[in-house]
């Protein structure tokens, strides 16, 4: 079966660091780009980062750069969101998802079941 | 960067309806835009990719349509298990911007 798991997510005081994961499996890792989604309390979707599948490229928001930092280990099928100086806008619920293929437009076609994110003091 | 632009916010409607969500890129996005279905304390799901096609096992009464930048979700007689939240995003480039949302309700 394919799956993403996330995992890492927990309360942290604004300024402070927190690395949240996201395990893949029933599917050939290494082939996709992998991103993180977030959606803070009631609000909308917002795309965060992404990674290509050898890892060489990435992509971030604005709202992130120079602040997260997106990495993956491909021998371990997982990717990583290191996520440092956070501040209260940042809580949120952390998606992980697969980018598709060129065939199927690039949709995000497989989801995690996220991991919540809360900066707070 | 592209703007999503989604309308309307929310939308109340009856079991058996037929709804049209509308999404608008600020510029060309080919047809790069897909559609997604969040529920209540899940994730989303993919329905439909590439303005158009829907995704396998996605129930036929959903369809998306394309003219120009302006992209249209439709879902032609509403099932109690349609209501829900619907996203459109861009997948032309980064960064892969999500429109607002509609909220389904009934």
């Amino acid at each position: 079966e394919v799956q993403l798991l996330e995992s890492g997510g927990g309360l942290v005081q604004p300024g402070g660091s927190l690395r949240i994961s996201c395990a893949a499996s029933g599917f050939t890792f290494s082939n996709y780009v992998m991103s993180w989604v977030r959606q803070a309390p009631g609000k909308g979707l917002e795309w965060v980062s992404a990674i290509s599948g050898g890892g060489g490229s990435t992509y971030y928001a604005d709202s992130v750069k120079g602040r997260f930092t997106i990495s993956r280990d491909n021998s371990k099928n997982t990717v990583y969101l290191q996520m440092n100086s956070l501040r209260a806008e940042d809580t949120a619920v952390y998606y992980c998802a697969r980018r598709s293929s060129a065939e199927t437009g690039y949709a995000f076609d497989i989801w995690g079941q996220g991991t919540m994110v809360t900066v707070s003091s | 960067d592209i703007q999503m632009t989604q309308s309307p916010s929310s939308l109340s409607a009856s079991v058996g309806d037929r709804v049209t969500i509308t999404c608008r890129a600020s510029q060309s996005i080919s047809r790069y835009l897909n559609w997604y279905q969040q529920k209540p304390g899940k994730a989303p799901k993919l329905l439909i990719y590439a303005a158009s096609s829907l995704l396998s096992g996605v129930p036929s009464r959903f369809s998306g349509s394309a003219s120009g930048t302006d992209f249209t979700l439709t879902i032609s007689s509403l099932q109690p298990e349609d209501f829900a939240t619907y996203y459109c995003q861009q997948s032309y480039s980064s960064p892969y911007t999500f429109g607002q949302g509609t909220k389904l309700e009934i």
